[in-house]
């Protein structure tokens, strides 16, 4: 079974421009996240979907960041346009989730985006 | 603020020593638990999980977590370590908050394990 794809895995771009990640979940998960993880901390949450809504975007910078979920399978997240301080690790994780909490998130490989 | 803390950022450790990583976390109610590795140039997976039942919970490579409620503490132990546990390892938890789950992460512990 293929895991959780995401695209670029490397992206390096120069402040004020535009970029987009992509992420294709496992087959049949409901659930869909968007983490940013900076250098030695942990994951911290952008977005997430429950198929195609935005249950919580709390934590999205929506003045730059916008995120979209077709069909409620694939993603992307976009920055327009990045800063300096946007440069980390994009992580889009999904997961079958259900009413008590209890899924597991499964990992893709991450989006490294280096801003100069 | 609503949290999780791994107090411990560094570990490093020789072969067959025995380990034990801290995680604390500040909500009160019902929480699920979980610890996530992340191996050098991998994507993060799932160690081990706690929903109920039996506090003590077994995870892949020999290693467990006991869940304390009084103490807000999930701490990971491993009688004796590998050179191949060598990873960052991340202590989650998933929280019904405001009719939505929020699944936060800690900051991690990056171990490090001589041969």
């Amino acid at each position: 079974e293929a895991g959780v794809v995401q695209s670029p895995r490397y992206k390096i771009i120069e402040k004020k421009q535009p970029v987009a990640f992509w992420c294709n979940p496992i087959s049949g998960h409901n659930t869909l996240y968007w983490y940013r993880q900076n250098l030695g901390q942990g994951p911290e949450l952008l977005i997430r979907y429950e198929n195609e809504e935005a249950v919580d975007d709390s934590q999205l910078p929506k003045d730059r960041f916008s995120a979209e979920r077709l069909k409620g399978v694939d993603s992307t997240l976009k920055i327009q346009p990045a800063e300096l301080g946007d440069s980390a690790v994009y992580l889009c994780a999904s997961s079958l989730e259900n009413r008590l909490g209890t899924g597991e998130l499964f990992f893709g490989e991450g989006s490294r985006l280096t801003v100069l | 603020a609503q949290s999780v803390s791994q107090h411990n950022h560094h570990v490093i450790l020789s072969e067959a020593a025995s380990l034990e990583l801290g995680c604390n976390y500040s909500y009160g109610g019902t929480v699920n638990l979980f610890w996530y590795v992340q191996y050098p140039g991998q994507h993060l997976q799932l160690l081990l999980k706690y929903f109920s039942g039996d506090p003590l919970v077994k995870g892949i490579k020999g290693f467990e977590a006991e869940f304390i409620k009084s103490k807000f503490s999930f701490n990971l132990r491993k009688p004796s370590v590998q050179w191949s546990d060598t990873a960052e390892y991340f202590c989650a938890v998933n929280r019904l908050t405001s009719g939505t789950y929020k699944y936060i992460f800690g900051t991690g512990t990056r171990l490090k394990v001589l041969a």
